[in-house]
């Protein structure tokens, strides 16, 4: 199956800093990629929906001037939280998937973020 | 190295049971998820085991085997909602997360 890598997998950073997530496709052209953020024992929540080469769709409630999402190539989305809080401690996942609705998402490892 | 199998597509009766298997070498273990993910949104959680044995929530239960590296996540009293992806989901010994493939449950009337 197709192959989505993460970058950091896991980051701790001091309180307002910023940290920046990488998402990548490694052996697929991925037209929609997908950020979640999730809490233990918790279903993902989806935070953003972006499409190559246009701007990110933020979901209700997501700030999208504090989680910036850059979706510059078909392989490659970045997450850039700015001025983290410890509230924003969480793990953070992305999900990649081809031009067709119905295709697959492929999942990437995850991102820990820890805030002090 | 780590891999996860489970089964491509199944397809079950409303009102039936399903059992949709999941097996996983790994190096190190915290735990095992089960998503559900309709097309088009984001993936629900279903259940979380750590521990061996039967962890039952309404309809769905799952059950895990660590020394088999094996789960299983058993559907009973299938609705036609039911029809989705199921997916197995492992978490190493560095909290990252390791997808299968997914399960394509087909509910037929």
């Amino acid at each position: 199956g197709a192959v989505v890598s993460q970058h950091p997998s896991r980051v701790i950073c001091k309180s307002g800093t910023s940290v920046k997530i990488e998402c990548r496709s490694l052996d697929f052209q991925a037209t929609t990629m997908f950020w979640y953020r999730q809490f233990p024992k918790q279903s993902l929540m989806l935070m953003a929906t972006s499409n190559e080469g246009s701007k990110a769709t933020y979901e209700q409630g997501v700030e999208k001037d504090k989680f910036l999402i850059n979706h510059a190539s078909l392989t490659l989305s970045t997450l850039t939280v700015t001025s983290a809080h410890p509230e924003d401690s969480s793990f953070y996942i992305c999900s990649a998937r081809g031009l067709d609705e119905q295709e697959t998402q492929y999942f990437g490892p995850g991102t820990r973020l820890l805030v002090l | 190295g780590q891999n996860i199998d489970q089964p491509t597509e199944m397809t079950a009766t409303e009102g039936a049971i399903v059992q949709i298997n999941c097996t996983y070498q790994t190096s190190g273990f915290n735990g095992l998820f089960w998503y559900q993910q309709h097309a088009g949104e984001a993936p629900t959680f279903l259940s979380y085991n750590v521990l061996d044995g039967l962890e039952e929530k309404g309809r769905f239960s799952s059950f895990l085997s660590r020394s088999k590296g094996y789960s299983y996540l058993l559907l009973k009293e299938l609705q036609m909602k039911d029809s989705a992806s199921y997916l197995c989901v492992l978490m190493d010994s560095n909290y990252q997360l390791i997808w299968g493939a997914g399960t394509k449950l087909i509910i037929k009337p």
